[in-house]
């Protein structure tokens, strides 16, 4: 089963416009990643951000973290057709343990 | 090479084959990941090595699934006696330190048992 639940399954949005994906999940955590896949280059990291963190930039990107919520967003401002592909947050499940726990992902799509 | 590799990328196999699925982490990478990802999901975590002990095999979803890393570097996924429901792509990721950090994945190996 997996921890994280992407919100919403599929976005549809012009070239220009920033997309907005969420991420809820069960258990306390370490830390919480985002992936970006498209069939081009795979699976690819794209910022990490540690339970004690609120928010994190990165370029376009910009994440922010509720541990009392137990959810994260992921904000991509200035979105481009390149950026379409499947968005996952991923985390480490808090227990001391090894494994990457990977929400179902939101489907971004943008539109030029 | 600069990533991380697997081999093959594609594999069709007959209902009750046994399959071997290759991984080349990064060099130096202590850490290596196995996931499985259904078409339309987020990867499935099977196993994790660090260097070459098995630390977490959890995921694995039968005894029919069997990984090793003998060496600390390549890896191999096998799966005996295949079932349709192991048709998956088979995701391998390697990562420099021990726990936390970010990973690097391979393109995938697409299984396809008939």
């Amino acid at each position: 089963s997996q921890q994280g639940e992407e919100d919403p399954q599929a976005l549809s949005i012009q070239e220009g416009e920033n997309a907005t994906m969420n991420c809820s999940y069960k258990t306390s955590i370490n830390n919480l990643q985002w992936y970006r896949q498209n069939s081009g280059r795979g699976l690819v990291h794209l910022i990490l951000i540690r339970s004690n963190e609120r928010e994190k930039h990165s370029g376009r990107l910009r994440v922010t973290l509720d541990t009392s919520k137990k959810s994260s967003s992921l904000l991509i401002t200035a979105s481009r057709a390149a950026d379409t592909a499947s968005y996952f947050c991923a985390t480490d499940g808090g227990t001391g343990g090894f494994k990457t726990i990977f929400g179902a992902g939101t489907r971004l799509f943008v539109k030029a | 090479g600069a990533g991380v590799s697997q081999s093959p990328r594609y594999k069709v196999a007959k209902r009750g084959q046994d399959v071997a699925l290759r991984c080349d982490p990064i060099s130096g990478h202590v850490s290596l990941f196995w996931y499985q990802q259904a078409l339309g999901q987020g990867p499935e975590f099977l196993t994790y090595f660090q260097n070459e002990a098995q630390l977490d095999k959890s995921g694995l979803p039968s005894d029919r699934f069997f990984a090793e890393r003998p060496e600390g570097s390549v890896s191999t996924l096998k799966i005996q006696r295949t079932q349709q429901e192991d048709s998956a792509v088979y995701l391998c990721a390697s990562s420099l330190g021990r726990t936390e950090g970010e990973q690097f994945f391979g393109p995938g190996t697409r299984l396809t048992v008939l």
